[in-house]
């Protein structure tokens, strides 16, 4: 079992509509979550955070947690041509010394 | 505030050369963590560093690498003898807490070993 695991995608939305990335982990201490976008060939960029059971939103962006299901989700509303990247959920290990992350979702927003 | 700074940003090496990747935090962090990319694969951690300490470096090969943060000036990750292997884009990021809280990448350095 992968320790952080994502659907590869790609993950097809149209302009508007409202993209939802999942993601879940194996490591049942992990106390950070994070999500990094990453255009082709430039480095991750960080979005959203999350450390706490629930929601958190910043603006388009809303990160959800649910350390119970080891599940972590990212949806973004509105979605642009611009949002086209590849979605990066990482998780701390238990002493937050290393970021593990998945494989990433590629999204496409279709005009 | 200028961002984290990573130099250079292409570098070619042939087989059996060094590499020496640098890393410039952002203004105020003292925590730098080194990551590599290969191609079409995911990002994998290979050290975590503080001023003048390696606080973890489960990540990187035992043999050829070594990473370090001085006090004065950036922090490098070298490669000795080069293999094609190492081709990758690495990544440096830095907090201002420790834990990867809040980490910032920088723009990597793409390594081509020919």
């Amino acid at each position: 079992q992968k320790e952080v695991e994502q659907n590869s995608g790609p993950l097809s939305v149209p302009e508007g509509a409202i993209a939802s990335l999942n993601c879940t982990y194996s490591d049942r201490v992990s106390q950070s979550f994070f999500w990094y976008r990453q255009y082709s060939g430039k480095s991750p960029e960080l979005i959203m955070s999350i450390y706490s059971n629930g929601d958190k939103e910043d603006g388009r962006f809303t990160a959800q947690l649910n350390k119970a299901s080891q599940y972590v989700s990212l949806l973004i509303r509105d979605s642009q041509p611009s949002d086209s990247a590849t979605y990066l959920c990482a998780v701390t290990n238990q002493y937050g010394n290393k970021l593990v992350f998945g494989a990433g979702t590629i999204l496409r927003v279709k005009s | 505030n200028a961002g984290v700074m990573q130099n250079p940003r292409h570098l070619v090496r042939r087989r059996g050369q060094e590499a020496r990747l640098r890393c410039s935090p952002m203004k105020g962090h003292s925590h730098v963590y080194w990551y590599r990319q290969l191609p079409e694969e995911g990002l994998k951690f290979m050290v975590y560093l503080q001023k003048e300490n390696i606080i973890d470096e489960s990540g990187m090969p035992k043999e050829r690498f070594s990473a370090e943060f001085p006090k004065e000036g950036p922090s490098i990750l070298r490669i000795q003898q080069v293999v094609r292997g190492d081709s990758a884009a690495y990544f440096c990021a830095s907090s201002q807490m420790g834990s990867h809280t809040e980490a910032f990448f920088g723009q990597g350095t793409r390594l081509t070993v020919v």
